[in-house]
């Protein structure tokens, strides 16, 4: 069954400080990883698209990585703000068919000053 | 260019009434999806449209359907509507269909409560 689990499933950092959150797929075959963030309220915004070449990908202070062998990735987000609590969302793109999205239930991350 | 439109942002309707939301793409953009919000279940694939033909759909009920026209623009109807229903409900839009390599665009979603 292809799945997307991610990990923590909530987190508190302080402000300044670098976080890691997980995202392991069992998704096969496999087309592209996307890093969602959505703020409270709101839809969710796409931070990068990796496909299975891509062993990693940055946009600005966020910083993506992928390892296809293990079918796990994972969002750094370094010297994090307060505008960085948000949830994040990994979603894994099935290459079978019409590509169906299949999305993790996400990262809830709260940056305290 | 202006981004994914969605109305109305909130509703409150009754159970066994239905509804009716709208979603209009980013201009140029063929593709729509449509995306169940709950905290308990997180965002799930209800269906997508590309060029006015469903595409793709995911494991919803018959009463909830959908359609798009000529102009991308496209609507989501619920019939019956149970109290399981409230959410957010999520549209987005890319230049191809959704699930390839082409970025997603989501709307600022519809926020429906069933009482």
């Amino acid at each position: 069954k292809n799945q997307v689990e991610q990990s923590p499933q909530s987190l508190i950092i302080l402000e300044g400080k670098n976080c890691t959150l997980q995202c392991n797929y069992t998704v096969s075959p496999f087309s592209n990883l996307r890093w969602y963030k959505q703020d409270t309220g709101r839809g969710p915004v796409s931070l990068t698209i990796m496909t299975f070449s891509e062993n990693t990908k940055s946009n600005g202070r966020y910083t993506a990585t992928l390892d296809a062998d293990t079918k796990q990735s994972s969002l750094h987000i370094t010297a994090s703000q307060l505008s960085d609590s948000a949830s994040y969302i990994c979603v894994v793109s099935d290459a079978g068919g019409y590509n169906k999205l299949i999305f993790g239930a996400g990262t809830r991350l709260a940056v305290h000053p | 260019k202006a981004g994914v439109t969605q109305t109305p942002r909130y509703l409150i309707k009754t159970r066994g009434q239905q509804v009716t939301l709208s979603c209009s793409p980013i201009s140029g953009h063929r593709s729509v999806s449509w995306y169940q919000q709950t905290p308990g279940q997180g965002l799930q694939f209800l269906f997508e449209y590309f060029s006015e033909t469903q595409r793709n759909k995911g494991n919803f009920p018959g009463r909830f359907s959908g359609r798009q026209f000529s102009n991308s623009r496209s609507e989501m109807n619920v019939s019956t509507l149970e109290l399981g229903d409230s959410a957010l409900y999520l549209c987005a839009s890319s230049l191809g269909q959704g699930s390839s390599y082409n970025e997603q665009f989501f709307g600022p979603g519809t926020r429906l409560t069933v009482l």
